[in-house]
């Protein structure tokens, strides 16, 4: 498996809590992703960076933000959870127009 | 923006059949097409992808297709195996932007 370390691994929030998730590679892959994984929709794209600084929203953006300020680490930012923010989340990494490794996921509990 | 469809949703053989599963796609510039494996509780693992200057590509007991005129792909497992079983996702990726659009994702069970 590529190296993409995702922290923590399972969290259980309360509704209007702030929660951030980690995502951390060993890869120096230019790319990272965060996807969402609810049944029935399949895995539906958060938020992007094609490098340090350069991000960009996905298709299910918001309640959601991002930030990378280093090459290695992609954090994603709930800023006010809320319970349809229940999923699991998943990191993903890649060079541009290659294949793309994901991590482990996080499974995130909003009550 | 891009658009997957993918079906069926579940799917069921008999050990040893072959399984199609097809998907379409909307945008005419996307032009790599990977396809995920995913075991319940498990990340997607890459099986098999196809690019847009290829029309099949084979890997053992799994092949891709892509139709790029008509929008569509489709993976083939042969002689299915019980350690098939798991959740199939097809995917489309721009080359504009990098970011892949998943089908909803194809339920495959083998029955022994």
């Amino acid at each position: 498996d590529a190296g993409i370390t995702q922290s923590p691994r399972h969290k259980v929030t309360e509704t209007g809590t702030p929660v951030t998730l980690r995502c951390h590679q060993t890869e120096n892959h230019r790319y990272m992703y965060w996807y969402r994984q609810d049944p029935g929709h399949g895995l539906r794209l958060i938020h992007y960076s094609y490098g340090v600084k350069d991000t960009d929203k996905g298709e299910v953006s918001d309640g959601y933000s991002v930030s990378r300020s280093k090459t290695e680490d992609f954090l994603l930012t709930l800023e006010s959870a809320t319970s349809s923010q229940t999923s699991v989340y998943f990191c993903a990494i890649s060079e541009p127009g290659d294949i793309q490794y994901f991590g482990a996921g996080t499974r995130l509990s909003v009550l | 923006g891009e658009n997957v469809e993918q079906h069926p949703s579940t799917l069921s053989v008999q050990e040893g059949d072959s399984a199609v599963i097809k998907c379409t796609y909307s945008d005419s510039a996307s032009n790599y097409f990977p396809w995920y494996k995913q075991e319940l509780g498990k990340r997607p693992q890459l099986i098999i992808d196809i690019r847009s200057n290829v029309g099949e590509k084979k890997d053992q007991r799994i092949a891709v297709t892509l139709n790029k005129t008509a929008k569509h792909f489709s993976l083939h497992i042969t002689e299915t195996q019980p350690e098939d079983s798991a959740v199939y996702f097809c995917a489309a990726v721009l080359s504009s932007s990098y970011k892949l659009i998943f089908g909803s994702g194809t339920r495959l069970l083998v029955r022994p």
